[in-house]
C-alpha cells in the first residue's frame, strides 16, 4: 500500500502567476481533499473531489481550481497569486465509503513573492 | 459552518506527565473527531478519532472523550515523552470529511 505524494515539494512564483499542485491519493482511496495551511496555523478546507466532481468547498474565491483524474489523482490550481496565497498546500485521501479516516500527503510549500 | 476552538495553544509538560488538549465544535451536525498530531516541517499525522455514537476511545497512552450534548472533545495523554513534542490539531466534520474544519493547534512540549 502507497501513501499520499504530492508534487513539487517547494515552489516560488511572482504575484499575478499561475501555479499547479499535484497530488497522488493513498492505493485504494477514491476522495481527495485539498487544504491551504498558514504559518502556525490548522489546515483550511479548500475543496474536496469524489469521481472526478467537485464535492464541497470551504471559503476560497473561483481562481482555486481543481481536477481529479480516473485514477484518483488530484491537482490544484491557482490563478492570479497573490502573496497571502503563501502556504503549505495539503491533500489528504480517504475512501469515501466505509471509514472516516483520512491521510495527508507532505505538502507543497508556496512562496508568492 | 461548523467552527472549532482549541485551547491551550501552547503546553509544557514534565516527562511522564499528563497533557490535556481541549477543543469545542459549534455544528451539532459534525460526527467525525479526528487528532493530528504534526511535527516540524512533515505532515499532519492521525493519531486517534472517535465518531458521535461513542463517548471514549482509548489507544495505547492516548485517549480522546467526546461530550455531543456540550459539543466538546478532548486528548489526553498519559505517561508523556519528549517524543511526542509536536503540534497537535483537533478536527470535526460530518461523515466523508467533507468541509473538515481544524483548530488552531496546540504546540505540546515534553521536558526531559
Amino acid at each position: 500500500e502507497t501513501g499520499v505524494t504530492q508534487s513539487p515539494t517547494h515552489l516560488i512564483k511572482t504575484r499575478g502567476q499561475q501555479v499547479t499542485l499535484r497530488c497522488s491519493s493513498q492505493s485504494g482511496h477514491n476522495t481527495v481533499s485539498w487544504y491551504q495551511q498558514a504559518l502556525g496555523q490548522g489546515p483550511q478546507f479548500i475543496f474536496q473531489y469524489y469521481r472526478e466532481e467537485e464535492n464541497g468547498r470551504g471559503n476560497f474565491p473561483p481562481r482555486f481550481s481543481g481536477l481529479q483524474f480516473p485514477n484518483y489523482s488530484s491537482e490544484l490550481n491557482v490563478n492570479a497569486l497573490e502573496l497571502d496565497d503563501s502556504a503549505l498546500y495539503l491533500c489528504a485521501s480517504s475512501l469515501r465509503q466505509g471509514s472516516y479516516e483520512q491521510y495527508f500527503g507532505p505538502g507543497t510549500r508556496l512562496t508568492v513573492t | 459552518g461548523e467552527n472549532v476552538e482549541q485551547h491551550p495553544s501552547t503546553l509544557s509538560v514534565q516527562e511522564g506527565d499528563s497533557a490535556v488538549i481541549k477543543c469545542t465544535y459549534s455544528d451539532s451536525a459534525s460526527n467525525y473527531f479526528p487528532w493530528y498530531k504534526q511535527e516540524l516541517g512533515k505532515r499532519p499525522q492521525l493519531i486517534i478519532d472517535i465518531r458521535s455514537n461513542v463517548g471514549e476511545k482509548k489507544d495505547q497512552r492516548i485517549a480522546v472523550t467526546l461530550n455531543k450534548t456540550a459539543k466538546h472533545f478532548s486528548l489526553h495523554i498519559t505517561e508523556t515523552q519528549p517524543e511526542d513534542s509536536a503540534v497537535y490539531f483537533c478536527a470535526a466534520s460530518q461523515y466523508n470529511n467533507n468541509d473538515m474544519r481544524f483548530g488552531a493547534g496546540t504546540r505540546l512540549t515534553v521536558k526531559p
